[in-house]
């Protein structure tokens, strides 16, 4: 049964403190691995795609990175808005995303 | 690009009523639509993925005949709550795919059995 686990569940930084949360999956025959923010009482907003082990993605103060068992997201600098829950989450090229139960990220001013 | 629109953001409803919810990708033609359930602090929950006119598949332990899922046409899909109740009461967001493995997420509808 594909699986992905992420940590820690939640994560409380000051404002400029760097930081990486994990996302671990067992999923057999991965195409892609995708990594969401979703704010209170709103719909996840898609951040990056994964393909394959190695690759690497940016934008502003993200960067989502994957091996072959996880995949990190490196959060460098970061200010109060980047205050979200960030879901992981794979894909086996099927139809259906196997998501994780996401880190609840606090940014302290 | 990607928008995804629902409608309503939410809706309150008397037990027993059905309720109908949009999911309309605005700038590109969806191949599939899926619908999903989010409890409070609890991750999504896929409830069914629907193709262009075809049937939805719904996932193991959602009822196909209270949850009514119409995909019309390749920018919307429908999801009717027949015959609500208290328990319906949750967080419902569509997602829309086009032909790459990316899903593109509406911004959820709010509904409230009372």
């Amino acid at each position: 049964e594909d699986q992905v686990t992420q940590s820690p569940e939640a994560l409380r930084l000051q404002e400029g403190e760097s930081s990486s949360l994990n996302c671990s999956y067992t999923v057999s025959g991965l195409r892609g691995l995708f990594w969401y923010r979703q704010d209170p009482g709103k719909g996840p907003e898609f951040l990056f795609t994964l393909y394959s082990a190695g690759e690497e993605k940016e934008k502003e103060r993200l960067k989502a990175t994957l091996t072959k068992k996880e995949s990190f997201l490196h959060i460098t600098a970061p200010k109060p808005e980047d205050s979200a829950t960030y879901l992981c989450a794979a894909s086996r090229g099927n139809e259906k995303l196997t998501f994780g139960t996401g880190t609840r990220l606090t940014i302290i001013p | 690009g990607a928008v995804v629109s629902q409608h309503p953001s939410w809706v309150i409803c008397k037990s027993g009523t059905s309720v109908k919810i949009e999911c309309r990708s605005l700038d590109f033609q969806a191949t599939t639509m899926f619908w999903y359930r989010q409890f409070p602090k609890q991750s999504l929950m896929l409830m069914a993925t629907s193709n262009e006119g075809s049937k939805a598949t719904y996932e193991q332990g959602v009822e196909k005949d209270k949850f009514l899922i119409n995909h019309a046409s390749l920018t919307l899909s429908t999801l009717t709550v027949t015959s609500a109740h208290p328990e319906d009461s949750s967080f419902y967001i569509c997602s829309a795919r086009a032909t790459s493995l990316e899903q593109y997420f509406g911004p959820g509808t709010r509904l409230t059995v009372t």
